[in-house]
């Protein structure tokens, strides 16, 4: 297994551009989410979704939008690029457990993005 | 709300020396607790994780935590510190639910010859 991919490792925009982080595992998990990492704030949960179809917010969603089309796939869309946006982003994902059981979050190698 | 207080941003100790990262958490709820490994340029790995089995709790690369409710802490600790042990580590807690994982600000491992 190939676990949870992230493609591209690097990515420079300008302000106001768009694209899109891709995001894919083959472990058949039905959780996946998205983080940002910045220097001295840990990592903060963007969007994150339980299931092909359905999504949900995260601490942190505003200049991002996610879709959950496929169980293995997760991609997360940056509209409008903006310097606050700079950061590097992680995609995870996770099975299901019992009720009562924590979940165990498996990473992707990240992707490193600057806008400037 | 949950939260994890992660004491000091740098740690340094050198080759052979006891490693010990503190984390101390809040939690209205009994908490799952995580700690977490992020080498240069990589995603983040999971060394252990608390579940109210045992409150020692075992990891990968010979690290072992131990959960304190009196003291609402969850430390991180190595007997014997490797060169390979450099990297960034994170606490993390969470309650039931999926989205409910809250990260502390990370503890970078100096390890020195």
């Amino acid at each position: 297994n190939a676990g949870v991919t992230q493609t591209p490792k690097f990515q420079v925009l300008k302000t106001g551009q768009s694209m899109t982080l891709q995001c894919a595992q083959d472990m058949n998990h039905e959780y996946m989410s998205w983080y940002r990492q910045d220097p001295g704030m840990g990592l903060r949960l963007i969007h994150y979704s339980v299931g092909a179809g359905i999504t949900d917010q995260g601490e942190v969603p505003n200049g991002y939008n996610v879709s959950r089309s496929t169980t293995e796939d997760f991609p997360l869309r940056l509209l409008s690029a903006a310097p606050s946006q700079t950061s590097v982003y992680f995609c995870a994902s996770s099975y299901k457990v019992p009720s009562g059981s924590p979940y165990e979050q498996y990473f992707g190698p990240g992707t490193r993005l600057t806008v400037t | 709300a949950q939260s994890v207080t992660q004491l000091g941003s740098h740690v340094s100790v050198s080759e052979g020396a006891l490693v010990l990262l503190r984390c101390n958490y809040s939690s209205s709820v009994p908490p799952y607790l995580f700690w977490y490994v992020q080498y240069p340029n990589q995603g983040l790995q999971l060394l252990l994780k608390y579940t109210s089995a045992a409150t020692l709790v075992k990891g990968i690369n010979g690290f072992e935590a131990e959960f304190k409710k009196s003291e609402t802490s969850f430390h991180l600790t190595k007997p014997s510190a490797h060169m390979s042990d450099a990297a960034e580590y994170f606490c993390a807690v969470s309650s039931s639910g999926f989205q409910k994982l809250v990260f502390g600000t990370g503890t970078r491992l100096l390890v020195s010859p």
